[in-house]
Formats: C-alpha cells, sequence, structure tokens
C-alpha cells in the first residue's frame, strides 16, 4: 500500500543529545513537510521540501534540521539546540503543481520525549 | 499571512444528532483552498474535505459537508448523523493555491465528543 511511514513511533532522549526523526513516503510526491504538535494546539510548520536537494523553513524551524537526498526520504533532526523538544511529531507529502488540491498525506507520527 | 481561528475547544453531540465545527479564516491571497482534517486519539491525521476560494458550490464527502461563506471568510464542517467513531479532534487548514507545494495553515482545532 501507498503511504508515509515515519519511525520511531516512540522516543525517549536525554538532554543535550540530538534525535533523527525518519520519514519515508512510497507515494512518489515531490512535496514533504514536517509539522510540530503540542498539546492544545495547531500543527506549526518546521520544514518543507518542494524538490531533492533544496528546502525552506517553516515557521519554526530554529534548533531543527533536515535533509532531503532522495525523493522518498526526509529525515528531521531535532539538535541539542532546540529549547523544548518535546512533541508530536508529523510528516506529510502532497503534490506539487498541477490541478491537485494540495492536500496533505501525514504519516502516523513520532511522539519525541526529552527526559 | 494566513490565519485560521476555531472558537470551539470543545463539542459534545448525541449520536445521529448533526453538528456543525465552526472555522474562520484571514488571508490576502485572491486564490486559497480550506481543507478539514479528523485526528483520532491515535495521532494520524485523516483528510476530510476540500474547499477552493473559486468553487461555486460548497464541497460534501459523505456525512460531511463545508458550508463555505466567503463574504464571512467562515468555512464550518457540517457532520451529518454522528457517530461514535466520530468523536476525535478536528482541524481547520487553509493554503495558497499555488505551484509548487503546499503549506497548511492549521487553526487550534475542536475536540469532538460523540454521545450515546
Amino acid at each position: 500500500d501507498g503511504g508515509i511511514t515515519q519511525s520511531p513511533k516512540y522516543l525517549f532522549r536525554k538532554e543535550g543529545q540530538n534525535v533523527t526523526l525518519s520519514c519515508e513516503q512510497n507515494l512518489n510526491h515531490d512535496a514533504m513537510y514536517w509539522y510540530r504538535q503540542d498539546p492544545g494546539q495547531g500543527l506549526r510548520l518546521i520544514y518543507y521540501s518542494q524538490i531533492v536537494n533544496d528546502f525552506q523553513k517553516g515557521d519554526i524551524a530554529e534548533g531543527y534540521s533536515v535533509s532531503r537526498e532522495k525523493k522518498e526520504s526526509f529525515p528531521l533532526t531535532v539538535t541539542s539546540a532546540q529549547k523544548n523538544p518535546t512533541a508530536f511529531y508529523l510528516c506529510a507529502s502532497s503534490y506539487s503543481g498541477g490541478r491537485h488540491t494540495g492536500e496533505l498525506f501525514f504519516g502516523e507520527g513520532s511522539r519525541l520525549t526529552v527526559l | 499571512a494566513q490565519k485560521i481561528t476555531q472558537t470551539q475547544p470543545g463539542m459534545f453531540v448525541q449520536e445521529k444528532e448533526a453538528v456543525t465545527l465552526d472555522c474562520t479564516y484571514d488571508t490576502s491571497d485572491p486564490s486559497y483552498g480550506l481543507f478539514w482534517y479528523k485526528q483520532p486519539s491515535s495521532g494520524e491525521m485523516i483528510f476530510l474535505i476540500y474547499q477552493g476560494s473559486y468553487d461555486q458550490q460548497n464541497a460534501t464527502e459523505g456525512r460531511y459537508s463545508l458550508n463555505f461563506q466567503k463574504a464571512r471568510k467562515s468555512a464550518n464542517l457540517v457532520i451529518s448523523a454522528s457517530q461514535l467513531g466520530d468523536s476525535a479532534m478536528y482541524f481547520c487548514a487553509m493554503s495558497r493555491i499555488t505551484g509548487g507545494g503546499n503549506k497548511l495553515t492549521f487553526g487550534t482545532g475542536t475536540q469532538l465528543k460523540v454521545e450515546l
């Protein structure tokens, strides 16, 4: 089945450690996104990529880094510079351009807890 | 900048009744898209319905319909014949209609509880 796979589903990290969240899609989508969700809040955009080897900062990029070396993969690294990294992270993808509505397809999320 | 406002943090509805979840938006873009997503307690985001700003008719998808009032900048979700499985968090979102990807701006969500 086509879809988006995020791993790990749950992750615990000590303060000061970097951690990388994986996101893989087999939908042949050009665009991929990372969102962060905190309790009682909506989703906020961290980074997005419209094409391989290119990505842009979203609204809350500080303390995060990404890469887009392959169309299928868009890993997110939460660095030690992120002041409050405990959150639920959602990866998404979409068609790019054309007549598509722009609907985002989401993975099941990764819940990061900093101890 | 785009902004989405959902003023109902929580809603209750009885099974088989209809419920309306409110969403207002603000944007200076001439073309935009409006979305509703459902987030069950498991966490995944499920796409429900889409409305383009130039669509003449309100969007419908099964039991979901979007009450689009462009002049009032509102895009309320109507769920007919509520079911227990509709209990979830619901998010309204909007985007610019441009090529090259689709960044969505989300509201803070409405928690819907369907009761027997």
